[in-house]
């Protein structure tokens, strides 16, 4: 099974603290994702990564910025922390190829890392 | 319009019942579907897929309404265990690289003995 690691369960950060987020990965995926998720608006996509050194912004990329310099590992900073990045983050890893009736397919995440900035 | 609406509920059902949850999508270009379960403070996990001609994992059948644009998640015999939030994901299909998904705002349910 594909096992999704982050770093820490719970941070509390300061204002304008810079905030790591770390995640591994151990089954090889090129597709990495970082997601925040807050009640009522379900999970929003922050960036993602298709392969090393590559990154894409998602939805909601202001105040984030990501970094993959091996395969295995997608790291989500907030550049200067604000209690508006409060919130759980959750990261993903899945698998480039196309699903196919009776694929195993679908997003793997990791536990979370609930953050709160004070 | 959302792309992926779910309604939140709670379905508060009695052990044993029948319960029944749709999600409904706006873009008729979608061509993957999936259910995934949310326990309380932990991370989703994928459920089952949708597939075009309906699918059945136990208790679990889920059904996808091209037509009306939207997919089903039926549960039989209710177990205490079932409580949770469950997520339904819908994806166009590409060729290969990043497949934008998107996820409803989760349905909780609550099922009490």
């Amino acid at each position: 099974d594909v096992k999704v690691t982050q770093s820490s369960r719970y941070l509390v950060k300061r204002t304008g603290e810079k905030v790591f987020l770390e995640c591994v990965q151990d089954m090889d995926h090129e597709n990495m994702f970082w997601y925040r998720q807050d009640p009522g608006l379900g999970l929003r996509l922050i960036y993602f990564s298709y392969d090393v050194k590559m990154k894409e912004k998602g939805d909601i990329p202001e105040g984030y910025s990501v970094s993959r310099e091996k395969k295995e590992r997608f790291s989500l900073i907030l550049e200067s922390a604000s209690t508006n990045q409060t919130s759980m983050y959750l990261c993903a890893s899945r698998s480039p190829h196309s699903p196919g009736q009776g694929s195993s397919y679908g997003y793997t995440f990791g536990s979370g890392t609930r953050l709160t900035v004070v | 319009r959302k792309e992926v609406e779910q309604d939140p509920g709670p379905f508060n059902v009695p052990e044993g019942a029948t319960v029944a949850f749709n999600c409904t999508y706006s873009n008729s270009a979608s061509q993957s579907f999936f259910w995934y379960r949310q326990d309380c403070r932990k991370e989703p996990k994928l459920l089952m897929s949708v597939y075009s001609s309906g699918n059945e994992d136990g208790r679990f059948t889920a059904q996808l309404n091209r037509a009306s644009q939207y997919i089903s998640l039926l549960i039989r015999d209710s177990k205490l265990s079932d409580s949770a939030t469950y997520l339904c994901v819908v994806s166009p299909l590409n060729s290969g690289g990043y497949q934008k998904v998107t996820f409803g705002t989760g349905t909780k349910l609550q099922v009490i003995p």
